[in-house]
């Protein structure tokens, strides 16, 4: 019974293509997150959402674009993708903003 | 601002042996601090944490931390390695305990030696 689940696992695609990242909890939790790990590994938090709310968003371009349908699911958009952007990247849920953090298994993007 | 020190990007031990993976952080106030730990294809998982309190923390795996303040450390231990323990380690640090302002160290690989 996989705790947050993202899909895809993998994603290829061209430059300037938009694309989708689905993320589900099923935790209960309120707070959810994507991170980008970068091929250093990296890892740095993009977006954070509580009850459905925004209350991060670290410097990323417009083009990415988060959305919280309800409280276990956050998904994400990238429109007109980059080189940059090919990355992993991680969804993670929390009980409160300062819970334990619960990733996924990562959704790996590369852009061609 | 915070930031964290992971000494060695690569940490290389034989089974049954001592691991000591090395944390440093920045910082001009109590910080909270954890270790991460990712295996291969997969996200990653809290192995212990420290907020306030004992300073010598146990985790998962028989892997424990200690703070030193003095020294501005925060460095995982196990007297034990086991194949299992191959993966990448984080270390991270916030300083009022949000994750929306935890901050990722780069990362040690540890391998295990048979």
């Amino acid at each position: 019974d996989t705790a947050v689940s993202q899909t895809p696992k993998y994603l290829v695609t061209q430059m300037g293509n938009d694309k989708s990242i689905k993320c589900e909890q099923n935790l209960g939790h309120d707070t959810m997150y994507w991170y980008k790990q970068d091929s250093k590994k990296f890892l740095k938090i993009m977006f954070s959402y509580n009850n459905k709310e925004l209350i991060i968003n670290e410097t990323v371009p417009n083009r990415f674009s988060p959305k919280s349908p309800d409280k276990a699911h956050l998904n994400l958009h990238i429109n007109s993708l980059e080189l940059g952007d090919s990355a992993v990247y991680f969804c993670a849920s929390s009980l409160g903003r300062a819970g334990e953090l619960f990733f996924g298994e990562g959704s790996r993007l590369t852009v061609l | 601002a915070q930031s964290v020190t992971q000494l060695g990007s690569h940490v290389s031990v034989s089974e049954g042996a001592l691991v000591l993976l090395r944390c440093n952080y920045s910082s001009s106030v109590p910080p909270y601090l954890f270790w991460y730990v990712q295996y291969p294809n997969q996200g990653l998982q809290l192995l212990l944490k420290y907020t306030t309190g004992a300073t010598l923390v146990k985790g998962i795996n028989g892997f424990e931390a200690e703070f030193k303040k003095s020294e501005t450390s925060f460095h995982l231990t196990k007297p034990s390695a086991h194949m299992s323990d191959a993966a990448e380690y984080f270390c991270a640090v916030t300083f009022n305990f949000g994750n929306e302002k935890l901050t990722f160290g780069t990362g040690t690989r540890l391998t295990i030696i048979p």
